[in-house]
């Protein structure tokens, strides 16, 4: 089993409409949890950073932890074409921060 | 007030030969991550670092590669003997610290090319 698994895409949603991102993970001892947006052919930034259940909203991104279940997600409003991205889930269970593969988003305009 | 800076932002290598790639983290930082992408795929972590000190090097291979980050100067991942399947980009990342608000988050460099012909 993977250490932070996402699904790979491509996710395709039109312009306005909200992109669902989801994201497991293995370690039950994990504390922070991260999405970041990485551009092609560029390094990732930071969108969301959450430490606790729940949801946690910034701007058009809201992120959603579960610890029990060991699920992270990340909800997109109002999509626009620029937010056509991969997106990684991240996840730090001890000293180092574990990367899920991405997933690909395209928002068609 | 300067991000992580990365060091060549492209190299070309012949097989054999060594490369080694440089990463200064952000002003405050005092802890090091590099990370390795292939085409299309995610980030792999290879090793976290403080200043002269290696706290976890799980993630890099054990011929070859090395890393260090001394008292003075940049952090430094150094590949011996390049092989064509070390072509990749090599991200590093910096963070200020592992306890309370923002605990963890990381800061990308730039990331260093490397084209091993």
């Amino acid at each position: 089993q993977k250490e932070v698994e996402q699904n790979s895409g491509p996710l395709s949603v039109p312009e306005g409409a909200i992109a669902s991102l989801n994201c497991t993970y293995s370690d039950r001892g994990s504390q922070s949890f991260f999405w970041y947006r990485q551009y092609s052919g560029k390094s990732p930034e930071l969108i969301m950073s959450i430490y606790s259940n729940g949801d946690k909203e910034d701007g058009r991104f809201t992120a959603q932890l579960n610890k029990a279940s060991q699920y992270v997600s990340l909800l997109i409003r109002d999509s626009q074409p620029s937010d056509s991205a991969t997106y990684l889930c991240a996840v730090n269970p001890s000293f180092k921060t574990i990367f899920g593969a991405g997933t690909r988003l395209f928002v068609k305009a | 007030n300067a991000g992580v800076m990365q060091n060549p932002r492209h190299l070309v290598r012949r097989r054999g030969q060594e490369a080694r790639l440089r990463c200064s983290p952000m002003k405050g930082h005092s802890h090091v991550y590099w990370y390795r992408q292939l085409p299309e795929e995610g980030l792999k972590f290879m090793v976290y670092l403080q200043k002269e000190n290696i706290i976890d090097e799980s993630g890099m291979p054990k011929e070859r590669f090395s890393a260090e980050f001394p008292k003075e100067g940049p952090s430094i991942l150094r590949i011996q003997q390049v092989v064509r399947g070390d072509s990749a980009a090599y991200f590093c990342a910096s963070s200020q610290d592992r306890l309370g608000s923002g605990a963890n988050v990381l800061t990308f460099g730039a990331g260093s090319r490397l084209t091993v012909l």
